[in-house]
């Protein structure tokens, strides 16, 4: 499978405990985006790397939220101290660097919070 | 400010053709998307469009694009209920990477 990989599918956890996800991107692509989406609405953009620049956060990444992407290959989403409004679906996405290269998705990890 | 709106639920019989429509309010976008999203799943990349061209052509699948009206539509041909699925339509604003989506259409498919 040489897509856009997400570990893991879904997460129930107790409020208040700490959480971290992993996405591993299609291989040659050096640009990786997290976004969260909701019952009902359209994914909201969270934040992108470049190789391992993050480059772009949004103003939805709180500080109990964190990203990473060490080696420029797979990236982490953190979640610390989680709170009810944090129960959505992470989607990772990845793509080639350039204006034309479309975004392709994961199959997200569900998160539930207790 | 960003904004793509779409209408929530569609239905049609199997065999028709299907229209989703989308506006799209930022007027600097250059790429315009459509992806598919069934139950439990990621987002799935059916296509997209250049901001300069007005109509995309991908085997059963047609886009058109009013870029004066900002407005996008996605044209379904002989829908199966295969097809059955919540539809996105996205903007991406010029200058940034991000994918701006509306709320996405729920295409129902009955025989």
């Amino acid at each position: 499978d040489t897509g856009v990989s997400q570990n893991p599918r879904h997460k129930i956890t107790k409020r208040g405990q700490n959480v971290t996800f992993r996405c591993d991107p299609i291989s040659e692509h050096n640009r990786l985006y997290w976004y969260r989406q909701t019952l009902g609405q359209g994914p909201e953009f969270l934040t992108y790397f470049q190789n391992e620049a993050q480059l772009e956060k949004s103003r939805l990444l709180s500080d109990r939220f964190s990203a990473e992407r060490p080696k420029g290959s797979f990236s982490t989403l953190e979640i610390q101290r989680t709170e009810q409004g944090d129960s959505a679906m992470y989607l990772c996405a990845s793509s080639l660097e350039g204006q034309n290269q479309p975004q392709h998705f994961g199959d997200g990890t569900r998160l539930s919070i207790l | 400010g960003e904004d793509v709106e779409q209408s929530l639920f569609l239905s049609v019989r199997e065999g028709d053709s299907s229209v989703i429509n989308c506006t799209y309010t930022d007027s600097s976008s250059t790429y315009l998307y459509w992806y598919k999203q069934e139950p439990g799943a990621g987002l799935q990349l059916l296509t997209y469009i250049f901001s300069n061209m007005d109509m995309k052509q991908d085997q059963r699948l047609t886009v058109l694009l009013n870029k004066k009206d900002k407005h996008l539509s996605l044209r379904i041909a002989d829908t199966q209920t295969g097809d059955s699925a919540i539809y996105f339509c996205a903007e991406r604003p010029g200058g940034y990477n991000k994918l701006i989506f509306g709320a996405g259409t729920r295409l129902a498919v009955h025989p």
